[in-house]
């Protein structure tokens, strides 16, 4: 079973369109979430952590599920310009453990 | 289908050694393969670029001389981290980007903490 695993995608949505992700992962020790956004051929980049209580910002909401190892972000109202690839990232081992990238879901979004 | 490995996943060491890590893709051939570092409580941000069997192109700031690359088969690069210090510790992490129905998409590998005493 693969350790961080996301629906490929991709996910083709117009614009104000609202769109979910959905990431599992298998190790129930793991104790930091995250969302990162890449862009085509970019490095990816932190988009927002993840915590139990769930966060927001701005049209970007992520739920953290610990008893279902279940990770989500929701984008509402999309614009052209969230089109890339979300991937969940998944820590253990506190400060000096390792962080497993999920491969991501591509999302495009049209006018 | 689309498994990226990397060898070690963590490594300890004496300041003034040479790390090597290797980043492998599994099952697929990997034209183009990307080497990125995550200093703690930053994002990740990318080394360098290698194409097989040409040079790797580094991003500004890094040094190619410290930080060797080589990219000698379409599964397989390596990073060797020469003279290692401990600002060099980090979170070492590789991606490779398959031809054809596996081109432009990025596939990470597990990573590799480096701790340089």
């Amino acid at each position: 079973r693969k350790e961080v695993e996301q629906d490929p995608g991709p996910f083709n949505v117009p614009e104000g369109a609202t769109v979910a992700f959905n990431c599992t992962y298998s190790n129930s020790a793991s104790q930091s979430f995250f969302w990162y956004r890449q862009d085509c051929r970019k490095e990816p980049k932190l988009l927002m952590s993840v915590y139990s209580s769930g966060n927001e910002d701005g049209r970007f909401t992520a739920q953290l599920n610990r008893a279902s190892q279940y990770i989500s972000l929701l984008i509402r109202d999309s614009k052209l310009s969230d089109s890339a690839t979300y991937l969940c990232v998944v820590g253990w081992g506190g400060s000096q453990g390792n962080l497993i990238f999920g491969k991501g879901t591509k999302l495009s979004v049209k006018p | 289908g689309a498994v990226v490995s990397q060898h070690p996943s963590r490594v300890i060491c004496k300041s003034g050694t040479s790390v090597k890590i290797e980043c492998r893709s599994l099952d697929f051939q990997a034209t183009t393969m990307f080497w990125y570092r995550q200093f703690p409580k930053q994002s990740l941000m990318l080394m360098a670029t290698s194409n097989e069997g040409s040079k790797a192109t580094y991003e500004q700031g890094v040094e190619k001389d410290k930080f060797l690359i080589n990219h000698a088969s379409l599964t397989l690069s390596t990073l060797t981290v020469t003279s290692a210090h401990p600002e060099d510790s980090s979170f070492y992490i590789c991606s490779a980007e398959g031809a054809g129905g596996r081109s432009d998409t990025q596939y990470f590998g597990p990573g590799t903490r480096l701790t340089v005493l």
